[in-house]
């Protein structure tokens, strides 16, 4: 079993719909990270979480809000879609300490008509 | 502002050959610098990492060569293999912090 599980893998929706993400890891990491990826502009840092009671900002998160329901969930939402959010979205985890090596989940492609 | 800036955008070799992929940062707080690959249809997964104050690191056939002066880093595939066809991403991080800022990536294509 994936120690990282997205879910769904890809949604198709319509703008101004409210859309949930769903991240799930069994790695037993306390940090958990939201990325999306654009061709030709990399991974950018949305929200992340250092633990359940802990949620910051990234470099990109206007539009997007997140919800850490427990320890191993980490879950991103579009309160109202738009074209732009269309993108391919990584959930991620990682543990404290000087690697931080990031364990990425496999994906969820979002596209927003 | 890109934080890490990447080149190539993509670069195709023949088996054998020795791809580059360099990368650059102005951030002198950075203080850890990884490299992850990414296959189609995967996440990315860690390769190699390098610290400031080393300037080379190698694991197999990957390795990184670090230029603290000129605050630049670069990825160097050894007789690369078809199998090593993916995107490559380099990355820093903050000291103190977890947050790693990613490159735009490059795309690597290896020839048979």
């Amino acid at each position: 079993d994936a120690d990282v599980t997205q879910t769904p893998r890809n949604r198709i929706t319509k703008t101004g719909k409210r859309i949930m993400l769903e991240c799930s890891q069994t790695k037993g990491h306390d940090r958990m990270y939201w990325y999306r990826q654009d061709p030709g502009l990399g991974l950018r840092l949305i929200y992340y979480s250092f633990d359940v009671k802990d949620i910051n900002k990234g470099e990109i998160s206007d539009g997007y809000s997140v919800s850490r329901q427990a320890q191993a969930k980490f879950s991103l939402s579009l309160e109202s879609a738009i074209p732009n959010q269309t993108a391919l979205y990584f959930c991620a985890t990682s543990v404290a300490g000087t690697n931080n090596e990031q364990f990425f989940g496999p994906g969820t492609r979002l596209t927003v008509l | 502002q890109q934080q890490v800036k990447q080149s190539p955008q993509s670069l195709i070799v023949q088996k054998g050959g020795i791809p580059i992929i360099n990368c650059a940062y102005e951030n002198t707080a950075f203080d850890y610098f990884p490299w992850y690959q990414q296959f189609p249809g995967k996440g990315p997964a860690l390769l190699i990492a390098i610290r400031p104050d080393v300037s080379e690191k190698k694991e197999g056939r990957f390795t990184i060569s670090f230029n603290k002066s000129a605050k630049q880093f670069s990825l160097h595939i050894m007789d690369s293999q078809p199998g090593d066809s993916a995107t490559y991403f380099c990355a820093a991080r903050k000291g103190g912090a977890n947050n790693l800022f990613f490159g735009t990536g490059t795309r690597l294509t290896v020839i048979p």
